[in-house]
């Protein structure tokens, strides 16, 4: 079936640096792909709506220059966290729409980025 | 009022029982609903999907739905320790596959 892979699962960088978090559609082209947010005991915050070939659509309070995401393929999209601080820190999540049948929406296993 | 509310939890109810979630929506455009299950750690899985008024079945699961009042429950009967997990109610943006998520419940299942 249908299957989204994120990568990295884990990663752990210092404060101001950069991290690229990647999600790939392994075998369906997915032309929009979102991007979540969940810090601990919360619940799952959209941040962006990324669209293959074109800007991608920020929810409103998401910094752009700061989550930068680019939709460069149909199987690929990226999120980089520039200059990440601690308050960065929180659990990634990348899905794609379904493809038809029951199945909504296609999630990443989750990137967990710890800053320090 | 926050799009999607749920009930606050955490739920715990004993092995072999029913546990009732539930789920109310601001949005009178929203169509569609979801319940995903969280553990830990893990992305969302999805359990149940509804779209029309009224229940709808799906072995120990029974999704309800009433649009009127904006409003939409889950029902897990026969209770088991692995259900233990956070239950995510999503109703449909505005756009396939885009989701909005409740705060979550947290269920837990004691043997």
């Amino acid at each position: 079936g249908a299957v989204v892979s994120q990568h990295p699962s884990r990663v752990i960088c210092k404060s101001g640096t950069s991290v690229k978090i990647e999600c790939r559609s392994l075998d369906f082209q997915a032309t929009t792909m979102f991007w979540y947010r969940q810090f601990p005991k919360q619940s799952l915050m959209l941040m962006a709506t990324s669209n293959e070939g074109s800007k991608a659509t920020y929810e409103q309070g998401v910094e752009k220059d700061k989550f930068l995401i680019n939709h460069a393929s149909l199987t690929l999209s990226t999120l980089t966290v520039t200059s990440a601080h601690p308050e960065d820190s929180s659990f990634y999540i990348c899905s794609a729409p379904g493809q038809g049948g029951n199945t909504e929406a296609f999630f990443g296993q989750g990137t967990r980025l710890t800053v320090v | 009022q926050k799009e999607v509310e749920q009930n606050s939890g955490p739920l715990s109810v004993p092995e072999g029982a029913i546990a009732s979630l539930n789920c109310t929506y601001s949005d009178r455009v929203s169509q569609s609903f979801f319940w995903y299950r969280q553990y830990s750690g893990k992305s969302p899985e999805l359990i149940m999907s509804i779209y029309s008024n009224g229940d709808k079945e799906d072995g120990r699961f029974t999704a309800q739905l009433n649009k009127a009042s904006q409003y939409v429950s889950l029902l897990i009967r026969d209770s088991q320790p692995s259900d233990s997990a956070t239950y995510l109610c999503a109703p449909r943006g505005t756009s396939y596959g885009k989701l909005t998520f409740g705060q979550g419940t947290i269920l837990t299942v004691h043997p």
